[in-house]
């Protein structure tokens, strides 16, 4: 079935720098989505893409379908951006949603 | 505003107990999932539906039952629950990329089976 590999499973930045999360696809996906799960476990929407790249603030993400990865890059990572971060992708023809394992993004003073 | 309720928020039951996951969305679309999220994971699909009377199944799907009553609601049911199934359950609902709109998440529900 589909797969989506994320990577890191964690990553740990210092205050100020930079990073950038991945995921992979096993097939060819219709569009992602990039979540960070809140304090009280809620799922707070980052960006859903269909294709090419879209910015907000510190945060990047970029999705390309024919080669079957996304990415999520943050720059100058603050304290509160500390959290686990999903990428979800959406299957052509049966739309199913398939997350992956998540990110555990620490940020260090 | 669109939107994606799912009642209860919390909910505890004991082992063989039986529980039901309501889900409602506010927001025409044809799609609607069922996921839980456990430490450790991604949220894992249980089942998902296009359209009232229709289900598909998921790739966590055992143990659970689940229904499109109408195009607004999906029912998530556990009618022999396990301790294993104590989880964070989302419900989520798409329009098929239509309007280039994203899928929509609930705020999810904490099922402790005792």
């Amino acid at each position: 079935g589909d797969q989506v590999e994320q990577s890191p499973s964690a990553l740990s930045l210092h205050e100020g720098t930079g990073s950038a999360l991945r995921c992979n696809f096993t097939t060819t996906m219709r569009a992602v989505q990039w979540f960070r799960k809140n304090s009280r476990g809620s799922l707070i929407n980052l960006f859903y893409l269909a294709s090419g790249t879209k910015e907000n603030g510190r945060l990047k993400s970029a999705f390309d379908s024919k080669e079957r990865y996304s990415t999520l890059h943050i720059r100058d990572a603050q304290l509160e951006d500390s959290g686990t971060y999903f990428c979800a992708a959406v299957g052509y023809g049966n739309e199913k949603i398939t997350f992956g394992a998540g990110t555990k993004l620490t940020i260090k003073p | 505003e669109a939107a994606v309720t799912q009642s209860p928020r919390n909910k505890v039951t004991v082992t063989g107990g039986n529980v039901t996951l309501s889900c409602r969305q506010t927001n025409s679309h044809n799609y609607m999932y069922w996921y839980r999220q456990d430490t450790g994971h991604g949220l894992r699909l249980i089942h998902y539906s296009y359209g009232a009377g229709n289900l598909q199944i998921g790739d966590v799907p055992d143990g659970y039952k689940a229904t499109r009553t109408t195009q607004e609601d999906f029912f998530l049911l556990l009618e022999l629950a396990s301790p294993s199934q104590t989880s964070l359950y989302f419900c989520a609902s798409s329009d098929r990329g239509q309007n280039n709109q994203a899928p929509l998440f609930g705020e999810g529900t904490r099922l402790s089976v005792l």
